[in-house]
């Protein structure tokens, strides 16, 4: 079956840390450029991050930029978002996508991120 | 990086067509022809239901169109169904490997 699992999400203090998963499978991963996108309760849909097949080209949204990174292993299938000094604004529903063409056709099921003292 | 104008809620009555528009800027929607659109019920992640403007990815039903004039691009629900109920995002290309959403439309089928 092709699908993306995410987890990593919980409930943390501001200025901590997490690291988000995203785990391909059904699909050859490698070929794919991959991105995250966030929905804060009640919220719309905001792009975060995205990087290339091979890791080599990443991009940020200005909201995240110098403190969440984006990497990935291919050899495991898996898609990474290191969040790191989170705030209370970055508390969001966080889903990983694959690209297809310029748009994103396949979505995992989210995993939650709260930040709240 | 600003989000795109969706307005907030549009509704039809089954079989009506119903109309939402997506308003950016020459940096976006005016400047790529890489408009995608989603469908996301309530709990649920988003479904993709249109990409490069008017193309539908497939199982999508061609009830579903795309389309986009100047800064300005259009999904349109055509005989409308009780299950298309449901909040719908815009989405464009904005350049240098950059994405921006629409902030979604919540379509009531009345």
């Amino acid at each position: 079956e092709v699908q993306l699992v995410e987890s990593g999400g919980g409930l943390l203090q501001p200025g901590g840390s997490l690291r988000l998963s995203c785990a391909a499978s059904g699909f050859t991963f490698s070929s794919y450029w991959m991105h995250w996108v966030r929905q804060a309760p009640g919220k719309g849909l905001v792009w975060v991050s995205n990087i290339n097949s091979d890791g080599s080209s990443k991009t940020y949204a200005d909201s995240v930029k110098g403190r969440f990174t984006i990497s990935r292993d291919n050899a495991k299938n898996t898609l990474y978002l290191q969040m790191n000094g989170l705030r209370a604004e970055d508390t969001a529903m966080y889903y990983c996508a694959r690209a297809w063409s310029v748009g994103f056709d396949m979505w995992g099921q989210g995993t939650m991120v709260t930040v709240s003292s | 990086q600003s989000a795109l104008t969706q307005p907030p809620s549009a509704s039809g009555s089954p079989g009506q067509s119903v109309t939402i528009s997506c308003t950016g800027t020459s940096s976006d929607v005016g400047g790529y022809n890489y408009v995608s659109w989603y469908q996301q019920h309530p709990g649920k992640a988003p479904k993709f239901m249109i990409y490069e403007v008017s193309k539908r990815p497939s199982g999508v039903p061609d009830r579903f169109s795309g389309s986009k004039s100047g800064t300005t691009a259009s999904l349109t629900v055509s005989g409308l169904q009780a299950e298309d109920e449901a909040d719908y995002y815009c989405s464009s290309y904005a350049g240098s490997s950059n994405w921006v959403f629409g902030g979604g439309t919540k379509l009531t089928v009345l």
